[in-house]
């Protein structure tokens, strides 16, 4: 079993749609990370949180630390926002190596 | 500012041959890292230098290795390169353990 559990795999979402991405680890950490990565590979860091809920624009990530778990959240969805959404555990120790990172969710949203 | 620098962008290889890759930080950011994302792995974790030290390194053999310069820049080099290295390598940087980290375009290196 992965450390770091995303679901779902793929996402299809009409334009306009509220999307949930759910992401589930079991390591301890000291932060949780999520990645939004576009065709062509670069990867740009939405948020890091490690209690919580923070929100940037129309995303918001909440993360419970008891029961291991983090969503991200998107509201009035746009199809600019089909991307690989990765969630990473940041393992103790505060240190980019300590990454571990889920397998993403594909998202695409039609409009 | 500038962002987080990798070259090249795209590069093919034969197997047997080495490949070095490069990577300029965000200016400030002594934290750098490498990691490696494959269609079947995803994403794995391959070394971690701060202010030019080795912090920590990943799960690979030691055909891979890495360092970084005074000024922060970092190459990683991979030696008897096999067709399983084909991957897209990424680079990020922060200021330091715990700060948000930034990532680079990637290298993508294609072995045949």
């Amino acid at each position: 079993k992965n450390e770091v559990e995303q679901s779902p795999q793929n996402l299809t979402a009409q334009e306009g749609e509220f999307i949930t991405i759910n992401c589930s680890y079991s390591v301890g950490i000291s932060a949780l990370h999520w990645l939004q990565q576009h065709p062509g590979g670069g990867i740009v860091s939405l948020f890091m949180l490690s209690s919580g809920k923070k929100k940037h624009g129309r995303l918001i990530a909440t993360i419970n630390i008891q029961e291991k778990h983090s969503s991200l959240h998107i509201t009035a969805s746009h199809p600019r926002d089909s991307a690989v959404y990765i969630c990473a555990a940041e393992a103790y120790g505060g240190s980019q190596g300590n990454l571990i990172f889920g397998k993403g969710t594909k998202l695409s949203v039609k409009p | 500012k500038a962002g987080v620098t990798q070259t090249p962008r795209y590069l093919i290889k034969t197997r047997g041959q080495q490949v070095t890759l490069s990577c300029s930080p965000i200016s400030g950011h002594r934290s750098v890292s490498w990691y490696q994302q494959t269609p079947g792995q995803g994403l794995q974790f391959l070394f971690e230098y701060f202010s030019e030290t080795q912090r920590n390194k990943g799960n690979f053999p030691g055909r891979f290795s890495g360092r970084q310069f005074s000024n922060s820049r970092s190459e990683m080099n991979v030696s008897t390169l096999e067709l399983g290295d084909s991957a897209l390598y990424l680079c990020a940087s922060s200021f330091g353990p715990g700060d948000t980290i930034y990532f680079g375009e990637g290298s993508w290196l294609t072995v045949v």
